[in-house]
């Protein structure tokens, strides 16, 4: 158990939709970050956060979005769903760094699993 | 980051040792390997991490070669609950950063 919490773990949902997935990092742990797995891209950064801030953006498409609230929790917003959107949705959390290396070690959720139909 | 070169896939006999390769000749000389792996549709689990020194904690070993242009992850004693796939990435120190997956190697672990 990574410490980590994504909910909900599946979602089913029709195209042009709009769904909303959370989640919670570790204790303690200041940055969110989003990934996509698609069986044809493999594990992608979308988007991350630090302490309320977007810090860095990789492939996320306009019609994602994300945020993440003072109680450092995060959720990832996508809307028009679709098909191609059917993917494994997942959240790593670390803290700013990891002592003594000054490294920054990510641990993941479970993820999300979404389908659209 | 510094690009990374693993086997698409490999067998090991459950109880050895699993050796998995991973170049990066083009790494930078800050910049750390991490090993991660996903097993199945579980989310990727942190395994090590390492920056010149060999490296071992209660899941592995972490061997990198003077020059560092290529590591290898060692599960001392494979069990099947270690079939996965294993990702080797490379990646800058000190601020928080993305992590860039490749294909990594798919380790099938068999009785």
């Amino acid at each position: 158990d990574s410490g980590v919490t994504q909910t909900p773990k599946h979602l089913i949902t029709a195209t042009g939709q709009r769904v909303t997935l959370r989640c919670s990092p570790r204790s303690g742990d200041l940055s969110v970050y989003w990934y996509q797995q698609s069986l044809d891209q493999g594990l992608q950064f979308l988007i991350q956060y630090y302490n309320g801030e977007e810090r860095a953006k990789g492939n996320i498409l306009e019609r994602f979005s994300a945020q993440q609230f003072p109680d450092l929790h995060s959720e990832l917003n996508l809307s028009s769903l679709e098909l191609g959107d059917s993917a494994l949705y997942f959240c790593a959390s670390s803290r700013r760094r990891d002592y003594p290396t000054g490294t920054d070690t990510q641990y993941f959720g479970p993820g999300t699993r979404l389908t659209v139909l | 980051d510094a690009k990374t070169t693993q086997p698409p896939s490999m067998d090991c006999a459950e109880g050895r040792a699993a050796n998995l390769p991973c170049n990066h000749s083009t790494i930078s000389g800050n910049e750390y390997v991490y090993w991660y792996r996903q097993i199945h549709s579980q989310g990727p689990q942190y395994i090590i991490h390492g920056l010149k020194n060999n490296e071992t904690n209660e899941m592995a070993s972490l061997i990198i070669t003077e020059d560092r242009k290529s590591s290898t992850l060692i599960l001392p004693h494979a069990t099947l609950r270690d079939t996965a796939v294993y990702y080797c990435i490379v990646r800058p120190p000190g601020t928080a950063s993305k992590l860039t997956f490749g294909t990594g190697t798919r380790l099938q672990v068999t009785l």
